[in-house]
């Protein structure tokens, strides 16, 4: 099994600052990484696959960088909707999928 | 607009079971490959079982390999997932989502399943 480790786990960050999430897998997945967002009580939701490409209606300000096992989500300028935790997920085993642990971006 | 709606989950005992269906519009169902991912309460995410599209592969975690079984009726454009042998560490919100560009790219909003006597 594919393990993914994110860090940190709690990120504390002030609206319109930037936020920078790490997603390491524990062999390669080349560039099958994707981010998700979720907010309490909601449902995962894509913001972006092949590491790097938003998916559709994603702000510009969310981007995906990395391939192999290291990898980076970086939010330019956290607007207030972005406080929320996200997970980094590896489909190169499809479809045994694994999920990082997660990482909480709160508010400072 | 793809829409997906869990439904069935609910309280069960230890050794119950259940039956999970999602209903699917706005995309054309029988074209997609559609998995169920699990969240226990308060933590992370873990991927339960997938079937193709034409229902010829059908996938499992280990964890419930023998226990779950994935289903789909194209013609109703529904997805099941029936759930046997329940177990406290089955407790979980249980969502159904559509598989595409290699991965999971919508989501349900999820239905609860409590195992508990």
């Amino acid at each position: 099994e594919i393990v993914m480790t994110q860090s940190p786990a709690t990120l504390s960050v002030s609206p319109e600052e930037r936020a920078t999430l790490s997603c390491r897998a524990s062999q390669s997945v080349s560039s099958n990484l994707a981010w998700y967002q979720q907010k309490r009580g909601q449902a995962p939701r894509l913001l972006i696959y092949g590491a790097s490409t938003r998916a559709t209606g994603i702000p510009a300000r969310f981007s995906g960088s990395g391939s192999g096992t290291e990898f980076t989500l970086t939010i330019s300028s956290l607007q207030s909707e972005d406080f929320a935790v996200y997970y980094c997920q590896q489909y190169n085993n499809w479809p045994m999928y694994t999920f990082g642990q997660g990482t909480k971006v709160e508010i400072k | 607009e793809v829409q997906l709606l869990e439904s069935g989950g609910g309280l069960e005992v230890p050794g119950g079971s259940l039956r999970l269906s999602c209903t699917a519009s706005g995309f054309n169902f029988s074209n997609s490959a559609m998995t169920w991912v699990r969240q226990i309460p308060g933590k992370g995410l873990e991927w339960v079982s997938t079937v193709s599209a034409d229902d010829g592969d059908i996938y499992y975690a280990d964890s419930v390999k023998g226990r779950f079984t994935i289903s789909r009726d194209n013609s109703k454009h529904t997805l099941y997932l029936q759930l046997n042998t329940l177990r406290a560490e089955d407790t979980a919100v249980y969502y159904c989502a559509k598989n595409s560009l290699g991965t999971v790219t919508s989501w349900g909003q999820g239905t609860l399943v409590t195992v508990s006597s």
